[in-house]
């Protein structure tokens, strides 16, 4: 069973900070996506990594892949209340058979921004 | 991406009673898939739901309980059968593939449906 384990579960931050949240796992991800859900929605797909060391940028977000695709992380500069929700990390494997890929979902880190 | 809508959005029910969720996507997709996300907690993949086959169900979830069809490659249900207070946790479609399909493979969630068993 393919597990990941994602850190900090809460955070609360005063707009204007920086922050980080972390996924790891020991098993081998073809891909890591990461999400952000707000209360009463379903989770946004906010990016995809597939490559180890890759790093992709989306506006104050900066999303990383581990060089042995087994962690990722995401970091926020200057925090805005917007950037408040649910950030769950999802990583993606095959079966054994290579037949059919499944993915694999963090606990999640519930962040809060204060104004 | 996809547009992906579910009916009803939320709900209240009795125990006993059941509900069956919809799931509508605006493209032919290849996969679709149900999950469940109780209060507080991640997301819990309940089946894969076949086209014009039986869905696939994951280690605790069993059709009987949890009745899935996907008559098409739009659309699919899920049935919450007799349904008890422990059933109460928001009901997600997600849909990946196909039409819709992205660079690396990714997939999406529709809006969610919030159920409450009494």
């Amino acid at each position: 069973t393919q597990l990941l384990e994602q850190s900090p579960q809460f955070l609360s931050i005063q707009e204007g900070e920086n922050l980080t949240v972390y996924c790891n796992s020991s098993s081998v991800f073809s891909s890591l996506q990461w999400y952000r859900q707000e209360p009463g929605e379903g989770p946004v797909l906010l990016v995809t990594v597939v490559t180890g060391g890759e790093v992709k940028k989306l506006k104050r977000l900066t999303f990383q892949f581990g060089d042995a695709r087994k962690d990722s992380s995401l970091h926020i500069t200057a925090a805005q209340p917007g950037d408040t929700g649910l950030y769950l990390c999802a990583g993606g494997f095959r079966n054994s058979g290579g037949s059919n890929y499944k993915l694999t979902f963090g606990k999640g880190t519930l962040l809060t921004v204060n104004p | 991406s996809a547009v992906i809508s579910q009916k009803p959005s939320r709900d209240i029910c009795q125990r006993g009673t059941s509900l069956t969720i919809q799931c509508q996507v605006d493209s032919q997709v290849t996969m679709m898939f149900w999950y469940r996300q109780q209060p507080g907690q991640s997301l819990t993949l309940i089946a894969t739901a076949n086209q014009g086959s039986e869905a696939t169900y994951e280690s605790g979830f069993v059709i009987d309980k949890f009745p899935i069809s996907r008559p098409n490659l739009t659309f699919s249900t899920l049935t919450v059968s007799n349904m008890s207070p422990e059933d109460s946790s928001i009901y997600l479609c997600s849909v990946r593939g196909g039409l819709i399909r992205g660079s690396y493979n990714e997939q999406f969630f529709g809006p969610g449906t919030r159920l409450t068993v009494l």
